[in-house]
């Protein structure tokens, strides 16, 4: 079953704004990571943020995690056209082996 | 260096043939996964590699699907018997140690679309 669960499903904005994707999960986790996908091939890894931190920074990308509501949120500032792509939360959980993904928010940034 | 390679890029088949799908992983890296995406979805976990562990196949939809690791390396995925609802990208990724303390980054490669006609 899916652990975490993003929203919203689609997103579309102008370039130059910002953009928010939310992920919630279902059980305790290690970490929570954020994956970008380009044309439904192989992800690439964005942003790693542990259990005992609560907010964290890449370049325009910021990240943050509330572990009591069990919720993440993906930001990207100052959006470009070529961030457009499918973005996806993916759980590490603590009794588990392996990566748990959502089902991902499509983003699209107009130019 | 390289990054994880998968092939074929592309495989179509007729229902009732097997398929075997190959992947190779960063030089090192001890876990190796598959995972299933279908056509707007996310990903589904299906088999994990770690070292000389025995492998969780928890994720594997049915018995038609198996894999295996030769060497602590390359990977094969076989689907015997294709049936059209295993059409799909397939990916696998590979990352450097699955510890749980650590943190674990997995490296995706390009995928194979699966086309079951």
């Amino acid at each position: 079953s899916q652990q975490g669960e993003e929203d919203p499903q689609a997103l579309s904005i102008q370039e130059g704004e910002n953009a928010t994707m939310n992920c919630s999960y279902k059980t305790s986790i290690n970490n929570l990571q954020w994956y970008r996908q380009n044309s439904g091939r192989g992800l690439v890894h964005l942003i790693l943020i542990r259990s005992n931190e609560r907010e964290k920074h890449s370049g325009r990308l910021r990240v943050t995690l509330d572990t009591s509501k069990k919720s993440s949120s993906l930001l990207i500032t100052a959006s470009r056209a070529a961030d457009t792509a499918s973005y996806f939360c993916a759980t590490d959980e603590k009794y588990g082996n392996k990566l748990v993904f959502g089902a991902g928010t499509i983003l699209r940034v107009k130019s | 260096g390289a990054g994880v390679s998968q092939s074929p890029s592309n495989k179509v088949t007729e229902k009732g043939k097997d398929v075997e799908l190959r992947c190779d992983p960063i030089s090192g890296h001890t876990a190796l996964y598959w995972y299933r995406q279908s056509l707007g979805q996310g990903l589904e976990f299906l088999i994990y590699f770690q070292g000389n562990s025995a492998p969780d196949k928890s994720g594997l939809p049915s018995d038609r699907f198996s894999a295996e690791r030769t060497g602590g390396s390359v990977s094969t995925l076989t689907i015997q018997r294709t049936q059209q609802e295993d059409s799909a990208v397939y990916l696998c990724a590979s990352s450097l140690s699955s510890a749980r303390e650590w943190e674990d980054t997995q490296y995706f490669g390009p995928g194979t679309r699966l086309t079951v006609l």
